[in-house]
């Protein structure tokens, strides 16, 4: 297994642009979901989902979008990159919420 | 979901037990005790959880007071390895909630 996967590992954008962190598991874990993390602090949720065609929102929801066609895949989108959005996202699965969640390596964006 | 305090920052001895902490005082008979941690820039990497009973497996114990207030995760011998962010989450099984991250507890092991 590979386990959660996340594409690509760095990305650097210009404010305005569009772009979407791929996220995509080989478990067959019906939950999903993405966090950021800001330099020295937690992670915040921002959208997760509990199985195919089944999406809600976490902490810090806005700017990003999300869709779940399939069980294995879970696309972030960032509809218009602000300064603001620059983190690190990691993508997660699980069976359930329940249990244990794997993190995929993350995704490094700055937005300048 | 019940609110948690750790520690900011926390040392430990190499080949010693690191003995992590974590106050939990509002939390609910439904709730149970998870705990992750975060080695340098990594995702997090799941390690433990229990809901009353002590708990064990090959990474840590979990040990919960009887009342269930506090909670404290045992790395029995240290390594430098296990230099990371611990945090400790509490939430509701069987319900969609998902996990919330505070800032957690900075361990760093000294050789």
């Amino acid at each position: 297994n590979a386990g959660v996967t996340q594409t690509p590992k760095f990305q650097v954008l210009k404010t305005g642009q569009s772009m979407t962190l791929q996220c995509a598991q080989d478990m067959n874990h019906e939950y999903m979901s993405w966090y950021r993390q800001d330099p020295g602090m937690g992670l915040r949720l921002i959208h997760y989902s509990v199985g195919a065609g089944i999406t809600d929102q976490g902490e810090v929801p806005n700017g990003y979008n999300v869709s779940r066609s399939t069980t294995e895949d879970f696309p972030l989108r960032l509809l218009s990159a602000a300064p603001s959005q620059t983190s690190v996202y990691f993508c997660a699965s699980s069976y359930s919420q329940f249990y244990e969640q794997y993190f995929g390596p993350g995704t490094r964006l700055t937005v300048t | 979901d019940a609110k948690t305090t750790q520690p900011p920052s926390m040392d430990c001895a190499e080949g010693r037990a690191a003995n992590l902490p974590c106050n939990h005082s509002t939390i609910s008979g439904n709730e149970y005790v998870y705990w992750y941690r975060q080695i340098h820039s990594q995702g997090p990497q799941y390690i433990i959880h229990g809901l009353k009973n002590n708990e064990t497996n090959e990474m840590a114990s979990l040990i919960i007071t009887e009342d269930r207030k506090s909670s404290t995760l045992i790395l029995p011998h240290a390594t430098l390895r296990d230099t990371a962010v611990y945090y400790c989450i509490v939430r509701v099984a069987f319900r969609n909630t998902p996990l919330v991250f505070g800032k957690g507890t900075r361990l760093s092991v000294i050789a």
